[in-house]
């Protein structure tokens, strides 16, 4: 069984940039979480998609944006690239909002803004 | 705010010793946990999942959860250099994690 899978696996973009990440959950999975993490920070929660849906939102400004599509596949965007955007994007999936099973994640996009 | 508040660390134990991981949080509503490892430069994995008050034992690692005192808990027996990472604990529902402790096991 495939994982969840994301891409790109690295992005160099510049302050003001636009950029586009993405993420496919694993087969059966409806339920996808986009996290920030910053260089030896923890996990900043920004955006939680089910069944197309925007289900949560963390503390983060409108241009950090994204979407669902029917296949349960998701994008992140973000614009207005700043500095501090520098991280790595991990998106985990799950196969519904109350699933026991745990939250399984890709291995990330690594943004750096220059 | 709901929050869930790691010790940072670092933890230091020598090998063989048992690593003890706390994890407290805000929300009386949050009924279960997760704990993940993460090492560094890669993606957390899923090694724990706790929903009932007491223990839950898997292999070399036991997860606490007291529900009156809102606290969980991850101990790791016969610590290997190998566990050295950082351990993140998060509630289900809106997988809110706390910062994590980073655990550093001498040989």
């Amino acid at each position: 069984e495939a994982g969840v899978t994301q891409s790109p696996t690295h992005l160099i973009k510049t302050r003001g940039q636009q950029v586009t990440l993405r993420c496919s959950p694993i087969s059966g999975h409806t339920s996808v979480y986009w996290y920030q993490q910053a260089l030896g920070l923890g996990l900043q929660f920004l955006l939680w998609y089910d069944e197309g849906e925007e289900r949560n939102r963390g503390n983060f400004p409108p241009r950090f944006s994204g979407r669902q599509f029917p296949n349960y596949s998701s994008e992140l965007n973000v614009n207005a690239l700043e500095l501090e955007d520098s991280a790595l994007y991990l998106c985990a999936s799950t196969p519904d909002r109350g699933s026991n099973y745990g939250y399984t994640f890709g291995s990330g996009t690594r943004l750096t803004v220059v | 705010q709901k929050e869930v508040e790691q010790n940072s660390g670092p933890l230091s134990v020598p090998e063989g010793a048992i690593a003890s991981l706390n994890c407290t949080y805000s929300d009386r509503g949050s009924q279960s946990f997760f704990w993940y490892r993460q090492y560094s430069g890669k993606s957390p994995e899923l090694i724990m999942f706790i929903y009932s008050n007491g223990d839950k034992e898997d292999g070399r690692f036991t997860a606490q959860l007291n529900k009156a005192s809102q606290y969980v808990s991850l101990l790791i027996r016969d610590s290997q250099p190998s566990d050295s990472a950082t351990y993140l604990c998060a509630s289900r529902g809106n997988l809110i994690f706390g910062k994590g402790t980073k655990l550093s096991v001498k040989p």
